[in-house]
């Protein structure tokens, strides 16, 4: 079955590293999305993609920058991590066309202290 | 941008009760909805979707929603809830720009 699969599950890093959170997808999805979930504020979108070599800015970019290098994969990049960032991260990824549904992924659980 | 309003963050119903989520969206266009629900420490998964069609949408485990035009409203209902219903619940709409946008998302317990 296809799926998409979130690396690690957990981090714990330092205040000021660099950390990358990888997303694989093997439904061969064009569109590939990173959002975060904190309390009271549901899922905002951090960054997009729509396909190889395109990304995109969402709502709360900041201090984050994504790449597509092939169909696959997402990776998430948090240039300094900052306490700020600590958060529950998940990936999605979803068909053409606006009638089609975004599948997700397991979720990253990230601490900065 | 399109904007999705869940008004009641936390709610909690015994088992057998009926459930309905509130869910205003903000966009005058052709819209798609969707209702996610997250187990505790699991992804979302997908309750059900409207693209267009029967404004009454039915999903799993027994839970539909009705799509209400007028009132930009997408709400989602259970007759008899279960213990197992335990759960947040995001609502969320496509408005044809391939992009999702979530609303803040509803924690139901469900007292057995």
């Amino acid at each position: 079955d296809a799926e998409i699969t979130q690396s690690p599950r957990h981090k714990i890093t330092e205040t000021g590293r660099q950390v990358t959170l990888a997303c694989h997808q093997t439904w061969n999805h064009n569109n590939m999305f990173w959002y975060r979930q904190d309390l009271g504020h549901g899922l905002r979108l951090i960054h997009y993609s729509y396909g190889v070599q395109d990304t995109n800015k969402g709502e709360v970019s900041d201090g984050y920058s994504v790449s597509r290098s092939n169909t696959e994969d997402l990776p998430l990049t948090l240039e300094s991590a900052a306490s700020s960032q600590t958060s529950v991260y998940f990936c999605a990824s979803s068909g053409q066309g606006a009638r089609t549904e975004a599948f997700f992924g397991q979720g990253t659980r990230l601490t900065v202290v | 941008a399109q904007s999705v309003s869940q008004h009641n963050h936390h709610v909690i119903l015994s088992e057998a009760a009926s459930l309905e989520l509130g869910c205003n969206y903000s966009y005058g266009g052709t819209v798609n909805l969707f209702w996610y629900v997250q187990y505790p420490g699991q992804h979302l998964q997908l309750l059900l979707k409207y693209f267009s069609g029967d404004p009454l949408v039915k999903g799993i485990k027994g839970f539909e929603a009705e799509f209400i035009k007028s009132k930009f409203s997408f709400n989602l209902r259970k007759p008899s809830v279960q213990w197992s219903d335990t759960a947040e619940y995001f609502c969320a709409v496509n408005a044809g720009f391939n992009k999702f946008y979530f609303g803040s998302g509803t924690k139901l317990n469900v007292k057995p």
